[in-house]
């Protein structure tokens, strides 16, 4: 199993671009986490899917976030304009509920720079 | 106020020096605890998990946590430390309960080994 795939892991760009996250879960898992990373406020719990389906974005910053998952195999998380203070690593990870409560895969990550 | 907490930001330990890292949570009922490391530029991975039991449960690369309900805390142990220990170490709850959806991470510990 390859594991999660982010893409891009490396982004650059101008304040006021859209900016789009991609990730690849792992086949089977039915739960997909898209967290954010920063120094200041540590890992952050953005919005989280089970079986394709939104259930809980309470922790999407503002409506410049959002996120989908059109099927099991592919999640997206877009930024829309985008801000230098949306500058961070931003991680998907998976669960699978036979697995374990807690047990999350995560991605290598994907870091972005808004300049 | 339900929390979870790692007191030491970062800590310096000699190669083959024996390692505790410290995590003491703030919950009603039990929650289930996990311990996760990061490597630098990568996703977080499942070192060891706790949900009932034996308190002493071992995890992978050597790491071990006990469970000590009488303080609160889940501590991580190793006998003895290897330069690529290296990482930043994240303990986490989820509430008694509760799904992967509230896993919940205290702000880390940067470990440094020094040769």
């Amino acid at each position: 199993d390859a594991g999660v795939i982010q893409s891009p892991r490396h982004e650059v760009t101008e304040m006021g671009q859209e900016v789009t996250l991609r990730c690849k879960p792992i086949s089977g898992h039915d739960y997909l986490f898209w967290y954010r990373q920063t120094m200041m406020r540590g890992l952050e719990l953005l919005i989280y899917f089970n079986n394709n389906v939104p259930i809980d974005d309470s922790g999407m910053p503002e409506d410049r976030f959002s996120a989908k998952m059109p099927n099991a195999s592919f999640s997206t998380l877009k930024i829309q304009p985008s801000e230098p203070r949306d500058s961070a690593v931003y991680f998907c990870a998976n669960s699978a509920s036979d697995r374990g409560t807690g047990e999350l895969f995560f991605g290598e990550g994907s870091r972005l720079t808004v300049l | 106020a339900q929390s979870v907490t790692q007191p030491d930001i970062h800590i310096t330990v000699s190669e083959g020096a024996s390692l505790e890292l410290r995590c003491n949570y703030s919950y009603g009922a039990t929650p289930y605890l996990f311990w996760y490391v990061q490597s630098p530029g990568q996703g977080l991975q499942l070192l060891l998990k706790y949900f009932s039991g034996d308190t002493l449960v071992q995890g992978i690369k050597g790491f071990e946590a006990e469970f000590k309900r009488s303080q609160s805390s889940f501590n991580l142990r190793k006998p003895s430390v290897h330069w690529s220990d290296a990482a930043e170490y994240f303990c986490a709850v989820v509430p008694y309960g509760g799904s992967q959806g509230n896993l919940i991470f205290g702000k880390g510990t940067k470990l440094s080994v020094k040769p």
